[in-house]
């Protein structure tokens, strides 16, 4: 069975600085890994994906994230934070055949300080 | 993309009494899951909708307080029952095409006095 795991459930940030939120993962075949952000109120928005192509991922607003397979990771990073970008975010997996539901990681705040 | 339409958007609900969630998408879908996310928590699978057969319940979640119907390749409902307060949260309806590609739709927000 795959999971994911957020190692951290609150990241605060001064704007203008990198972010880093980080997501291991574990599963029993080559996974399908995603970063989607959750704003108050609203619904989920896919920030990018990663199926097994370029292990760099580059996704909207100036995320992207790195899947290592040594590591069994896939932090999501930005260079600069922006006001805008405070919200949760949810690693997710999913595993082979691609009618596979998804698995939630239980999520990172992150707050983003003027 | 497609478009999902659930409804309700939102709604409050009397404790004991029941709802159900409706999920219409613009175009034949292979999959449907049905999730629900509690206040302040991540999203918990609670079934796959299966077309023309019973849905598939992820453990803790059962067919009796989560019945849920999929009469076609376009349409699921998920109805909650017998409501508690606990359950008061966002249910969504998630779709996967021939494609591989999955889609959310907006969610419905319950909640239950």
């Amino acid at each position: 069975a795959q999971s994911v795991t957020q190692l951290d459930s609150h990241v605060s940030v001064s704007e203008g600085t990198p972010v880093l939120l980080r997501c291991n993962y574990s599963s029993s075949y080559s996974p399908s890994l995603f970063w989607y952000v959750q704003h108050p109120n609203k619904g989920l928005q896919l920030l990018l994906k990663y199926t097994s192509a370029a292990t760099l991922v580059k996704g909207i607003n100036g995320f992207e994230a790195e899947f290592k397979k040594s590591e069994t990771s896939f932090h999501l990073t930005k260079p600069s934070a922006h006001m805008s970008d405070a919200a949760e975010y949810f690693c997710v997996v999913r595993g082979a055949g691609g009618n596979t539901p998804l698995v939630f990681g239980k999520g990172t705040r992150l707050s983003v300080i003027a | 993309s497609a478009v999902i339409s659930q409804k309700p958007s939102r709604d409050i609900c009397q404790r004991g009494t029941s709802l159900t969630i409706q999920c219409q998408v613009d175009s034949q879908v292979t999959m449907m899951f049905w999730y629900r996310q509690q206040p302040g928590q991540s999203l918990t699978l609670i079934a796959t909708a299966n077309q023309g057969s019973e849905a598939t319940y992820e453990s803790g979640f059962v067919i009796d307080k989560f019945p849920i119907s999929r009469p076609n390749l376009t349409f699921s409902t998920l109805t909650v029952s017998n409501m508690s307060p606990e359950d008061s949260s966002i249910y969504l309806c998630s779709v996967v095409f021939s494609t591989g590609e999955l889609f959310f739709g907006e969610g419905s927000r319950l909640t239950v006095l």
